[in-house]
């Protein structure tokens, strides 16, 4: 079953607005990782926050933990048009060592 | 530059025939992972190798064969008996310690 479940499924604001993601996981979490993924492109990482970190920040990306409700979100503040892309959430379980298991991702679109 | 490439970017396979997918990286990293991505689906791990000459299943390795010869390179074999293959196949590595994955820019496979 999917680790990590990302919600919404798509969202669409206009630029300048800010974009919330939010990512539910079932299991225990060494660290859970935000990626974005351009159409037809891999994935680039974003950001990396640790079980024991309950936010992080990186230029216009903040992102938050909560593991006594297994979940997190991303959120992109002044967003741009070249924000749109799909994000995901990715966990690496306390037993599943350096393997990450990734939800179906946010489609976010940016209109200008 | 320091990266993982995949080749082909394309690659079309008649019904019954094998294929190979290649991954190279020279980022030093010692793990390697292969995943298979459907349209507006997340990532679902096909095999993955923590070590040269070492290599587990993931979650949908049936129909799938790897090997990892060498620490720069992870191929992916899809065999005739992937009665589903035509998907976008993601290739990524990571180190020991940053935990963050470093994604190849992805094969689309297509059965025709």
């Amino acid at each position: 079953s999917q680790q990590g479940e990302e919600d919404p499924q798509a969202l669409s604001i206009q630029e300048g607005e800010n974009a919330t993601m939010n990512c539910s996981y079932k299991t225990s979490i060494n660290n859970l990782q935000w990626y974005r993924q351009n159409s037809g492109r891999g994935l680039v990482h974003l950001i990396l926050i640790r079980s024991n970190e309950r936010e992080k920040h990186s230029g216009r990306l903040r992102v938050t933990l909560d593991t006594s409700k297994k979940s997190s979100s991303l959120l992109i503040t002044a967003s741009r048009a070249a924000d749109t892309a799909s994000y995901f959430c990715a966990t690496d379980g306390e037993t599943s060592g350096s393997r990450l298991t990734f939800g179906e991702g946010t489609q976010l679109t940016v209109n200008p | 530059d320091g990266g993982i490439t995949q080749s082909p970017k394309y690659l079309f396979r008649k019904e019954g025939q094998n294929v190979t997918l290649s991954c190279e990286q020279n980022l030093n990293h010692d793990a390697m992972y292969w995943y298979r991505q459907d349209p507006g689906q997340g990532l679902r791990l096909i095999y993955y190798s923590q070590i040269v000459n070492d290599f587990q299943k993931g979650d949908i390795a049936e129909g799938y064969s790897v090997s990892r010869e060498k620490k720069e390179s992870f191929p992916l074999t899809v065999t005739s008996a992937q009665k589903n293959p035509t998907a976008f196949y993601l290739c990524a590595s990571t180190g020991l310690i940053w935990g963050g994955y470093t994604f190849g820019s992805g094969t689309r496979l297509t059965v025709v």
